[in-house]
């Protein structure tokens, strides 16, 4: 069984502060993703990585930026956070890589006051 | 532009009776497609997927339907029982490319009652 862990799982920051969620498989796999939810717009996919350091843009990716120096974590950063910000962010690796389907976390639920 | 739609934010049925959900897409090029459900304050979890070359893929209680002419696909639910009770989201992925990535629809939450 695919084992992913985000953290922090619940954070509460203010507008301008920088913010870093993190998340760590165990599982060496290659594909990882972080997607965000928010109400009326489902899942979006926020940034990807094939790799270590190897990382490209999501559909909504303004305001994030990812980094991957090792396989098994995947960082998310949001270098000054705005309440528009305020979301639930899924971490996922890809189980079978030639469909796409995915393995989520848990989730970590980030409000920009 | 939204290439995965499901327009039915809400569905509610009596427990028993069949669950219909609906999504459609736009892009063409999607070859894979995926149903996932998500109960609250949990991630999302896969529930069945279907390739392009198959019309219908069926797993117990859950089957996919797949109308590639109409760019429809479907999630069925016989019988319907109370812990379905859920979000459910239709994804699509183009499996030929190299990064294996989903795009998903808003979701459709399907409420069943004893």
């Amino acid at each position: 069984d695919a084992g992913i862990t985000q953290s922090p799982r619940h954070k509460v920051t203010e507008t301008g502060t920088p913010v870093t969620l993190r998340c760590h498989q165990t599982e060496n796999h290659r594909y990882m993703y972080w997607y965000r939810q928010d109400p009326g717009h489902g899942l979006r996919l926020i940034h990807y990585s094939y790799g270590v350091k190897d990382t490209d843009k999501g559909e909504v990716s303004d305001g994030y930026s990812v980094s991957r120096s090792k396989t098994e974590d995947f960082l998310l950063t949001l270098e000054s956070a705005t309440s528009s910000q305020t979301s639930v962010y899924f971490c996922a690796i890809s189980l079978q890589g030639n469909t796409g389907e995915l393995f989520f976390g848990e989730g970590s639920r980030l409000t920009v006051l | 532009d939204q290439q995965v739609k499901q327009n039915s934010p809400s569905l509610s049925v009596q427990e028993g009776r069949i669950s219909i959900l609906n999504c459609d897409y736009t892009n063409s090029m999607f070859d894979y497609f995926l149903w996932y459900k998500k109960y609250p304050a949990e991630g999302p979890t896969f529930l069945i997927s279907i390739s392009s070359i198959k019309d219908k893929n069926e797993d117990g209680r859950f089957t996919v339907f797949l109308n590639k002419s109409a760019k429809h696909l479907s999630l069925h639910i016989v019988p319907s029982q109370p812990g379905d009770s859920a979000v459910y989201f239709c994804a699509a992925s183009t499996s030929g490319g190299s990064n294996y990535k989903l795009t998903f629809g808003k979701g459709t939450l399907l409420t069943v009652n004893p």
